[in-house]
C-alpha cells in the first residue's frame, strides 16, 4: 500500500538555527514528490514539486532534496516567520491521487 | 488573478442536516479533488474528478456526495449519513497536462455540527 511518513511531528527551533525534516514515502512509480506549507486555519500552500532521486530545489531559505525513498526539506537559518506545518505528498502512477503525510509542525523563536 | 475559491469559510450544522461546500476555480484545470483535514492527520481523499461529468470515490466518500455539471465547479455535499462531519475541507485542482503537476488548494472550509 502506497503510503507517506513525516517526522518529526513537531519540531521547535531558534531563530537562525538549520534543521531538516523528513519524507518516508512507499510509492509504487512515483509521480512526484510534493512539499506544501500550511498556516493555520489556511490551504496548503505550495512550495516544490521534485521529479526524479537526486533532484534538489531552492526557495529562500528552504531546500528540498530526493532520494528513491525519501525527501528532505531543508531549513537553513530559519525566522520566526518559518513557522507553520510543512506537508509532504506523493503521487503514483497508477491513480491520479496525492498520498499525503500527517505533517510537521515548526515552530522558531525569536 | 487565478486561484481556488471556496465558500463558506466557516459552516455550522445541525444534526439530521445536508450542507453544501462550493469550491470554484479560474485556473482550467480539468482535475478537481476534495479533502478533509482533521488534527493528528494527513489530508484524506474523499472524491476526485479528472473531467467534467466524471468523478471517483477517494479513501473516506462515505457521507458525502459530489458533483461536476461544469469545469469550473466542484460542489461538496455532506449529508446526514455522514456521523462525524466536524472537519477542515480542502478543495484542490490540478492541470492535467504533465504527469507531475502540482495541486493547488483554496482556503478550506471549517464546518462545525451544532
Amino acid at each position: 500500500e502506497d503510503q507517506v511518513t513525516q517526522s518529526p511531528e513537531a519540531l521547535r527551533l531558534q531563530e537562525g538555527e538549520s534543521s531538516s525534516l523528513n519524507c518516508s514515502y512507499t510509492v509504487s512509480g512515483l509521480r512526484g514528490l510534493f512539499w506544501y506549507r500550511q498556516d493555520p486555519g489556511k490551504g496548503p500552500e505550495f512550495l516544490f514539486t521534485l521529479y526524479s532521486a537526486g533532484e534538489e530545489k531552492e526557495k529562500e531559505r528552504l531546500k528540498a532534496t530526493l532520494t528513491k525513498k525519501e525527501s528532505f526539506l531543508h531549513i537553513t537559518a530559519p525566522k520566526p516567520e518559518d513557522s507553520a506545518t510543512y506537508l509532504c505528498a506523493a503521487r503514483n502512477s497508477g491513480t491520479y491521487k496525492y498520498i499525503f503525510g500527517t505533517g510537521t509542525r515548526l515552530k522558531v523563536l525569536a | 488573478d487565478g486561484g481556488i475559491t471556496q465558500s463558506p469559510k466557516y459552516l455550522f450544522r445541525k444534526e439530521g442536516q445536508n450542507v453544501t461546500l462550493s469550491c470554484e476555480q479560474n485556473l482550467n484545470h480539468d482535475a478537481m479533488y476534495w479533502y478533509r483535514q482533521d488534527p493528528g492527520q494527513g489530508l484524506r481523499l474523499i472524491y476526485y474528478s479528472q473531467i467534467v461529468n466524471d468523478f471517483q470515490k477517494g479513501d473516506i466518500a462515505e457521507g458525502y456526495s459530489v458533483s461536476r455539471e461544469k469545469k469550473e465547479s466542484f460542489p461538496l455535499t455532506v449529508t446526514s449519513a455522514q456521523k462525524n462531519p466536524t472537519a477542515f475541507y480542502l478543495c484542490a485542482s490540478r492541470n492535467r497536462q504533465g504527469d507531475y503537476t502540482e495541486a493547488f488548494f483554496g482556503q478550506g472550509t471549517r464546518l462545525t455540527v451544532v
